[in-house]
């Protein structure tokens, strides 16, 4: 069974871009979450999408945005790009009972 | 609400000693308890879990945990440690019935030393 695959795992953007990232989860997987990691914050929680929608979110400004396509695969969105946005962002996919697997993420370095 | 007590940020020790990672948690409600490995540059890897039944828990890579209800905690332990161990040790909890959406420690950081 192929694990999470996340694409692309390097980008260096410039302040003021945006960029998409993506997502593809285990197959039957329909709970997508994404992460953000920095060595200051820790890992703090961007979403989850299930079935299409958006069913959680964490405490990020709106520049940070989802979406989940009827296969599962899920992309994130950052518009307006900060310094502060490098970092590891993860997604995970998980079934149930708050088992999630992740990729092995896509670092962000904002120039 | 759930939160997560990682009590050692780094945790040195020599090969072939024994390891305890400390975690404590927080919840007003039941939860699942994990932990996660995470080496340079690279997402995190499940060690093991506690979902119900025998509060200890063994994982890959020789390790093991055991849940306290009644002390909130679930340390994380290794009785011979290789260098190849040397990572990062996140604590989770994910609320049972819930969102399923884990909350997650701040880690520990183990460095083998040979």
């Amino acid at each position: 069974k192929a694990g999470v695959t996340q694409t692309p795992r390097y980008l260096i953007k410039t302040r003021g871009q945006q960029v998409t990232l993506s997502c593809s989860p285990i197959s039957g997987h329909r709970s997508v979450s994404w992460y953000q990691q920095t060595p200051g914050q820790g890992l703090q929680f961007l979403f989850e999408y299930f079935s299409e929608t958006q069913r959680n979110k964490g405490n990020f400004p709106g520049r940070f945005s989802g979406r989940q396509f009827s296969n599962s695969r899920s992309e994130m969105n950052v518009s307006t790009l900060e310094l502060g946005d490098s970092a590891l962002y993860l997604c995970a996919s998980s079934l149930d009972q708050g088992l999630a697997f992740f990729g092995q993420g896509t670092r962000l370095t904002v120039v | 609400a759930q939160s997560v007590t990682q009590l050692d940020s780094q945790v040195p020790v020599f090969e072939e000693a024994p390891v305890e990672l400390r975690c404590n948690y927080s919840s007003s409600v039941s939860v699942y308890l994990f932990w996660y490995v995470q080496y340079p540059n690279q997402g995190l890897q499940l060690l093991l879990k506690y979902l119900s039944g025998s509060t200890l828990v063994k994982g890959i890579n020789g390790f093991e945990a055991e849940f306290n209800k009644s002390q909130t905690s679930f340390h994380l332990r290794k009785p011979s440690v290789h260098i190849s161990d040397t990572a990062e040790y996140f604590c989770a909890v994910s609320p049972i019935g819930g969102s399923y959406i884990p909350t997650f420690g701040r880690g520990t950081s183990l460095i083998v030393h040979p």
